[in-house]
């Protein structure tokens, strides 16, 4: 089984930073990596796939980066709306899921 | 547009069964690979099971193996999950979500997905 380590577990940060989690996999996955935002009471939402492509109708603050077993994923100038728990995925084999980053506005 | 709907959670005992349902619109369902994912209260994700569109490739997570049958129906529009032998850690939301016509792909889309408690 692949194992996704993500982190920071929390963050707080404030409106205009530039946030920043990481994703380690067990092995080499290429580029079969996802992020997803979730709000609490609701599913997740897509953001990032394939390491770097940006779903359609993500705003282009989002940005995600890496291949083999490191993965960034970037957010350029935080809004408030970004607040939720983050989730890096793999489905190179099978699938995985990070532990989930929950991001906080300071 | 893409919608799906989840139904057939529920309080069960432990050692009772449980079956999913999962109501696709807005896309040729007969095309995409499906999943389950499950969400423990106050946990992360974690994926449950996986169906490709003609459902002949099938996975499951160790944690449901030999308890848990993912089918669906493409005359239908629905995917199913039937839960056996139910534990206390099953106890989750589970989703239902749209992976893409190959098996190595993201989930595009969510359900809103259905609660299921396993408790005396």
């Amino acid at each position: 089984d692949i194992q996704m380590t993500q982190s920071p577990s929390s963050l707080s940060a404030s409106v205009g930073d530039r946030v920043t989690i990481t994703c380690q996999a067990s092995q080499d996955i290429a580029n079969y990596l996802s992020w997803y935002q979730q709000k609490p009471g609701k599913a997740p939402n897509l953001l990032i796939y394939d390491a770097s492509n940006l779903e359609t109708g993500v705003p282009s603050r989002f940005s995600g980066s890496g291949s083999g077993t490191d993965f960034t994923f970037t957010i350029s100038s935080l809004q408030p709306e970004d607040i939720g728990t983050y989730y890096c995925q793999q489905y190179d084999n099978l699938y995985s899921f990070g532990q989930g980053t929950k991001l906080e506005i300071k | 547009e893409v919608q799906l709907v989840e139904s057939g959670g529920g309080l069960v005992k432990p050692g009772g069964s449980l079956r999913l349902s999962c109501v696709a619109s807005g896309f040729t369902f007969s095309d995409y690979s499906m999943h389950w994912v499950r969400q423990a209260p106050g946990k992360g994700l974690e994926w449950v099971s996986s169906i490709s569109s003609n459902s002949e490739y099938i996975d499951y997570a160790d944690s449901v193996q030999g308890r848990f049958t993912i089918s669906r129906d493409n005359a239908k529009n629905s995917l199913f999950l039937q839960m056996n032998s139910l534990r206390a850690e099953d106890t989750a939301v589970y989703y239902c979500a749209r992976g893409g016509p190959v098996t190595q792909s993201q989930f595009d889309y969510w359900g809103q997905g259905t609660l299921v408690t396993v408790s005396s």
